[in-house]
């Protein structure tokens, strides 16, 4: 099946840029959806459709999806920030959801 | 703006069954546009996705996990349950309900805090 790989973490310091990649066989064919997942809370979708903002997630947060690697990418990074964020596309081969393994960011 | 709230076993034993619901509010769970999805996250590990049920009754399940897994939906209490048999260690996670958007990009728009599940004797 279909495989997602991210950088296990990544860290930046607050204020700085932060991109987080998802890897994947010619995924710039398929939509990359983006998710942020705090320690007790529910997963939040930040994006969709590759580079869509839900209504109430900041502009600071934006995507992109080309090739082989989708990529998150966090701007003016706040401490709130801080999470586990997961890429997830959809196999159309086995009809499922995929997700990466996960990113932590940690804001220095 | 939909939400969604998990319910059920907290403690488990090796070789039982794991029942767990989700109820649905603020939006309709017969909708043609969304499923109703069960994603799980082992301590220290990423997110893993279980299965979906279309509003149908139409259902879709992991493969890892597809001969012990099984989703219902109950569209009178606007709710629908996961069971997992003969659950292991291997079973114990947070588990959540989510809101799969279907059609195009496919993704889960909305999603339930998670309850945690521990197998153990």
């Amino acid at each position: 099946s279909f495989v997602l790989t991210q950088p296990p973490s990544v860290s930046v310091a607050p204020g700085k840029t932060a991109r987080i990649t998802c890897a994947g066989n010619n995924i710039g064919s398929k939509s990359a959806h983006w998710y942020q997942k705090k320690p007790g809370q529910a997963p939040l979708l930040v994006i969709y459709y590759d580079s869509e903002r839900p209504s109430g997630i900041p502009e600071r947060f934006s995507g992109s999806n080309s090739g082989n690697t989708a990529a998150l990418t966090i701007s003016g990074v706040e401490a709130g920030d801080e999470a586990d964020y997961f890429c997830q596309v959809w196999d159309t081969g086995s009809d499922h959801p995929v997700f990466g393994e996960g990113t932590k960011l940690t804001v220095l | 703006q939909v939400q969604l709230q998990e319910s059920g076993s907290g403690l488990v034993m090796p070789s039982q069954s794991l029942s767990l619901s989700c109820a649905v509010s603020g939006g309709p769970i017969s909708s043609d546009t969304h499923a109703w999805s069960w994603v799980r996250q082992p301590p220290g590990k990423g997110l893993e996705w279980i299965g979906y049920m279309y509003h149908s009754g139409t259902a879709y399940y992991s493969p890892s996990l597809k001969s012990r897994a099984s989703i219902s939906i109950d569209k009178s209490k606007s709710q629908f349950s996961l069971t997992l048999t003969s659950v292991t260690a291997a079973d114990t996670a947070i588990y959540h309900c989510a809101r799969l958007t279907i059609f195009g990009g496919w993704y889960f728009d909305s999603w339930g805090q998670g309850t945690r599940v521990a197998v153990s004797s």
